[in-house]
């Protein structure tokens, strides 16, 4: 069975400090795909980023940075100095391309106090 | 390029009545998948239109359906609407010829009274 797991159910931290949001899954395909997207209140999922099951590079982009691990199944989240705008509920989710369609976590609530 | 539309944006209903949600997709994309919200439950799939067919389904009853039109514009619809229907239902749009990244909507916030 397909399934993503995201064991932080909320997080809260202070403007500037690092954050890393956890995200482990399971899968028996070997070609798959694994995102990242942001829901702020508005509700609207925002994307932020695609894995394919084959490329562990990591990925840094501005205060985002992802790490991909096969041998631990993860695929790990850090934003760095956060921001207040950083605050959002985030979700990590699987994507098997048998199926098209996507496995979501249960999503990690980030607050960022200034 | 305009984004994913979702109309309406809100929506109250009342138990045993039926509704139907539209999304249309970015240009270009083909394929639009449909998911639905709650608290209890999170994300979860509901079906899949690509050129017009289903192409996967999750695990809802049949009361929920859906199609989508030749411009692939899709719409939802729930029948005998009941009170635990109440969600954050999602659209998202992708090119459809393989795992693409899905573009999603704004939702529709749905409450069943």
């Amino acid at each position: 069975a397909q399934k993503v797991t995201q064991a932080q159910t909320e997080i809260s931290v202070v403007e500037k400090e690092d954050v890393t949001l956890d995200c482990v899954y399971e899968t028996r395909d070997t070609t798959y795909y694994l995102f990242w997207y942001k829901q702020p209140p508005s509700g609207e999922l925002v994307f932020l980023i695609r894995r394919n099951s084959f490329d562990e590079q990591n990925e840094i982009s501005g205060r985002y940075s992802w790490n991909f691990q096969k041998s631990t199944s993860s695929f790990n989240f850090t934003i760095t100095a956060s921001q207040v705008v950083d605050s959002a509920v985030y979700f990590c989710a699987l994507g098997s391309s048998n199926t098209g369609k996507l496995i979501f976590g249960q999503g990690t609530t980030l607050q960022v106090k200034p | 390029k305009a984004g994913v539309t979702q109309t309406p944006r809100y929506l109250i209903k009342t138990r045993g009545q039926q509704v139907t949600l539209s999304c249309s997709p970015i240009s270009g994309h083909r394929s639009v998948s449909w998911y639905q919200q709650t608290p209890g439950q999170g994300l979860q799939f509901l079906f899949e239109y690509f050129s017009e067919t289903q192409r996967n389904k999750g695990n809802f009853p049949g009361r929920f359906s859906g199609r989508q039109f030749s411009n692939s514009r899709s719409e939802m619809n729930v029948s005998t609407l009941e009170l635990g229907d109440s969600a954050l239902y999602l659209c998202a749009s992708s090119l459809g010829t393989g795992l693409e990244t899905q573009y999603f909507g704004p939702g529709t916030r749905l409450l069943v009274l």
